[in-house]
């Protein structure tokens, strides 16, 4: 069974950086690649960005420049840092695994983290 | 980017109800369309893949329809755990964008 596990939740005040992390699973970590989502509570989920088994990351145009994801294979760890934080930012934020190569069709989540910006 | 829109935006019903959810794509995506279905506190659940493809381990009452640019997602016997967020994704183009969600619940 597929298991990713994020990191516990955070809180951050404005203009300053969050680091989440998502331990997968098994052949996951390996073989898939593996997309970020954020959520503000009350709205649909929004696509952050995507990385591929070899750690080639491909980010939303809204957080270009902004978002760093990672992989360290050492660990089987993924790793989303998102800097610049504004009140905005405050949402939960979900790694996901793609089912199919660059699908899109994402079938396996995180239990999410709480991202709180405040001053 | 693809804008999605839901309908309606939230509605109630009855153990045993159909209900039915429409999602209407911005352009033509094809069949490039997803269902999650998502509790308080839980992540989406991926329920229906490319319009019509349920997932392994979701129940037969679950069905999805339609091409194009307009989608529909079916429940055909509502169950007390069925009631929850329902959100459809386009995964025609990236970025892959998410629909504002249906709630369902209990009447």
């Amino acid at each position: 069974q597929v298991q990713l596990v994020q990191s516990g939740a955070e809180v951050k005040k404005p203009g300053a950086s969050v680091k989440v992390s998502c331990k997968a699973s098994g052949n996951t970590f390996i073989s898939n690649y593996m997309h970020w989502v954020r959520q503000v509570p009350g709205r649909g989920p929004q696509w952050m960005g995507v990385i591929s088994p070899g750690g080639t990351a491909s980010y939303a145009q809204k957080f270009q420049g902004r978002v760093t994801m990672t992989r360290d294979t050492s660990t089987g760890t993924l790793h989303m840092e998102l800097s610049s934080l504004g009140f905005e930012d405050t949402a939960v934020y979900y790694c996901a695994r793609d089912k199919y190569s660059t699908s899109q069709d994402l079938d396996f989540w995180g239990q999410g983290t709480l991202v709180t910006v405040s001053s | 980017d693809i804008h999605m829109t839901q309908a309606p935006s939230s509605l109630s019903a009855s153990v045993g109800d159909i209900v039915t959810i429409t999602c209407r794509a911005s352009q033509r995506i094809d069949t490039y369309l997803n269902w999650y279905q998502q509790t308080p506190g839980r992540a989406p659940k991926l329920l229906i893949s490319r319009a019509s493809n349920l997932q392994s381990g979701v129940p037969s009452r679950f069905s999805g329809s339609g091409s194009g640019t307009d989608f529909t997602l079916s429940i055909s016997s509502m169950q007390p755990e069925d009631f929850a967020t329902y959100y459809c994704q386009q995964s025609y183009s990236t970025p892959t964008t998410f629909g504002p969600g249906t709630k369902v619940d209990i009447k």
